[in-house]
């Protein structure tokens, strides 16, 4: 089945714990995204890859990290996590930059 | 920047009724404009994409409308259900922004018995 896996779905942490969540898709995209979804400012994207080793900021990036190494995985890493990045993540892929995106069931990130 | 706007922010009609969503957008240079369907504590469901090219999309009861000069695209949901109940999302992807969706904060939907 094609789709988006995100490990893990929930997650309770503190304050300058690093972090890792993890996501992976199995339909050869290009194209992969990370987005947050926060309560009346809808979602907004993190950071973004066009292929293996290539990313890009989107509009939030800062206290983010990540990396494309392989083209199925890009995970998305928070080196000393903060509570105002408490929220609903979810990671994307498409084929190509103007093709249907695809999301993953989300990562719903509490930081104490 | 692009911004995206949907109106109205929440919606309630009775069962069998047909609805319009509308989303507007300031930034015509488009890819594309896809339409999502996020049910609670779930992800988003890709219901439907309109290239730039495109004026509109159908599947099922569902048909999408893009008119890029007025900033506009549509929504329409035919014979609606109660299962239908969830949150509607419109995104636009603009050229030179990388893959970006930019997205509307959604019209949540409730179709009653």
């Amino acid at each position: 089945e094609a789709q988006v896996t995100q490990n893990p779905r929930y997650l309770i942490t503190v304050t300058g714990k690093k972090l890792t969540v993890t996501c992976s898709q199995n339909m050869n995209h290009e194209y992969m995204s990370w987005y947050r979804q926060d309560p009346g400012l809808g979602l907004r994207q993190i950071y973004y890859s066009m292929n293996v080793e290539v990313t890009d900021k989107g509009d939030v990036p800062e206290g983010y990290k990540v990396s494309r190494k392989e083209k199925r995985n890009f995970p998305l890493i928070l080196e000393s996590p903060s509570p105002n990045q408490t929220s609903l993540y979810f990671c994307a892929s498409s084929l190509g930059v103007a093709d249907t995106q695809y999301f993953g069931p989300g990562t719903r990130l509490t930081v104490l | 920047k692009q911004e995206v706007t949907q109106i109205p922010a929440a919606l309630s009609v009775p069962e069998g009724e047909n609805l319009v969503l509308n989303c507007s957008f300031t930034d015509s240079a488009i890819y594309n404009l896809q339409w999502f369907r996020q049910d609670p504590g779930k992800g988003l469901t890709s219901l439907l994409l309109i290239q730039s090219s495109q004026r509109e999309q159908t599947s099922g009861r569902l048909n999408a409308s893009l008119d890029k000069s007025s900033g506009r695209s549509t929504l329409y949901i035919a014979a609606s259900q109660p299962g239908d109940s969830a949150t509607y999302l419109c995104a636009g992807a603009s050229t030179g922004g990388g893959n970006k969706l930019t997205f509307g904060t959604g019209t949540q939907l409730k179709v009653e018995l």
